[in-house]
């Protein structure tokens, strides 16, 4: 089952904070983050493992509970160049290599 | 220069007419994957491969084929199209399929079926 993110579309002002949270119903080992442009492909942001919190890409950061588990991705100050649907990914643990994607968060940001 | 490079980028075919994505990466990338993008529903897996010879099932495969004859190639084969299977597909290649790898993805292929 799809992991779940909220909200699922936010429109800011430049300069402005968000945060998209990725809620699952299965364990999470690790969380990972993405940003695709409209038409284009996703592009990785930054990596969670259990156990621990990465921060990868300008003003980004993110936070992983693997008791709840959630992560939360956290833009501040954003910049135009922010604006895409955010995925969080994850690889099932039913002991298979399947990779999921969460539901997205659609960001637009305006000037 | 590292990339995972899939073609056709743009498809328009008829119901019932085989066709084949290829897909390729240069980074000796052991795990390959293919997925699906469509409005509302997000990227869904169809196939992935851990390794040469080595695939298994997404989380919508009815009406796909995949082969991984070499490491470097992963095509996603549409035996009979039909219309339900125009989409937006991405080739997306890691190190391997653990958790901790990143995946790297195509520019994607964009397949309509009349």
């Amino acid at each position: 089952q799809q992991p779940v993110q909220s909200p699922q579309a936010v429109i800011l002002r430049e300069g402005e904070d968000a945060v998209i949270n990725c809620s699952s119903s299965k364990a999470l080992y690790s969380v990972h983050w993405y940003r695709q442009k409209h038409g284009e492909a996703p592009v990785f942001l930054m990596i969670l493992l259990k156990g621990g919190e990465q921060k990868g890409h300008e003003k980004i950061s993110a936070s992983f509970n693997e008791k709840k588990q959630q992560s939360s991705l956290y833009l501040t100050a954003s910049q135009l160049s922010y604006s895409g649907t955010y995925f969080c990914g994850t690889v099932s643990t039913s002991g298979t290599y399947k990779y999921i994607f969460g539901t997205g968060t659609r960001l637009k940001v305006l000037a | 220069e590292a990339q995972v490079t899939q073609n056709p980028r743009y498809l328009i075919t008829v119901t019932g007419k085989k066709l084949t994505v290829t897909c390729s990466q240069n980074m000796n990338h052991e795990y390959m994957s293919w997925y699906r993008q469509d409005p509302g529903l997000g990227l869904r897996q169809i196939y992935y491969s851990m390794n040469v010879e080595v695939t298994d099932k997404g989380d919508v495969p009815e009406g796909y084929k995949v082969s991984r004859k070499e490491k470097r190639n992963f095509p996603l084969i549409l035996e009979s199209p039909s219309p339900n299977q125009t989409s937006l597909y991405f080739c997306a290649s890691s190190l391997s399929g653990a958790g901790a790898n990143v995946l790297t993805f195509g520019a994607g292929s964009r397949l309509t079926v009349l």
